[in-house]
């Protein structure tokens, strides 16, 4: 079966720290991959995508991740950390010929100390 | 533009009872998802609509959870009767088309808790 894995289920940075937050899929086939932030008190909303092409992508408010096809990796990046960026975040894989089940990770809880 | 709209946001209730959540998607998605999300986990897929068919709800607890989308616009998800371990949030999710090219636009989501 499908499934995403998260490593990191809580962490805990001084602003202007590097971020990385991993996350493993496992499935044979070409996907999609997604990441989702969740702010507190917010709904989900979608990070940065990626479909194809260079696999390094950028997103919004200064992310990026790197899809590394030989190791099943989508990992999410930010050079500098912000007290803003307090939030759980989700990686989700679709594969590319379904019709859009998200599968979700556990998340990650990202806490950011000011 | 207006997001996808749940309600209620809140709901408390005891166990056996019945219960109810509604979702307006965003105007001109067809197809409308419902997830489960239970504490310290993601989101996982109950029921998929295209228009007003269900056409994946292969994850829907069938015994006690319905759902319709009468008229393939807003949708309505059912408990009866709920247990204990329905205690989650329940997130509704739109997109244009179907499809894993098609980003999902979430609501806020309801939370359930089940006494």
């Amino acid at each position: 079966a499908q499934s995403v894995s998260q490593h990191n289920h809580h962490v805990i940075l001084s602003e202007a720290a590097s971020l990385e937050l991993g996350c493993n899929y496992s499935y044979g086939g070409t996907v999609n991959l997604f990441w989702y932030v969740q702010y507190p008190g917010q709904h989900l909303q979608l990070l940065l995508k990626y479909f194809s092409g260079d696999p390094l992508v950028k997103g919004i408010k200064g992310f990026e991740a790197e899809f590394i096809k030989s190791k099943f990796s989508f990992n999410l990046r930010k050079p500098s950390v912000q007290w803003s960026d307090t939030a759980e975040y989700f990686c989700a894989v679709t594969p590319s010929s379904n019709t859009g089940k998200l599968i979700f990770g556990q998340g990650t809880t990202l806490q950011v100390k000011p | 533009e207006a997001g996808v709209v749940q309600s209620p946001r809140y709901k408390i209730i005891e166990k056996k009872q019945p219960v109810a959540f509604w979702c307006n998607p965003i105007s001109g998605h067809n197809t409308l998802y419902w997830y489960l999300q239970n504490l310290g986990q993601g989101p996982e897929l109950l029921i998929r609509y295209e228009n007003e068919e269900a056409v994946d709800d292969s994850q829907l607890p069938k015994d006690r959870f319905s759902a319709e989308r009468l008229k393939g616009v807003d949708s309505t998800l059912k408990i009866q009767p709920a247990e204990l371990g329905d205690s989650a949030v329940y997130l509704c999710a739109s997109s244009k088309l179907a499809g894993g090219y098609n980003e999902q636009f979430f609501g806020p989501g309801t939370r359930l808790t089940v006494l």
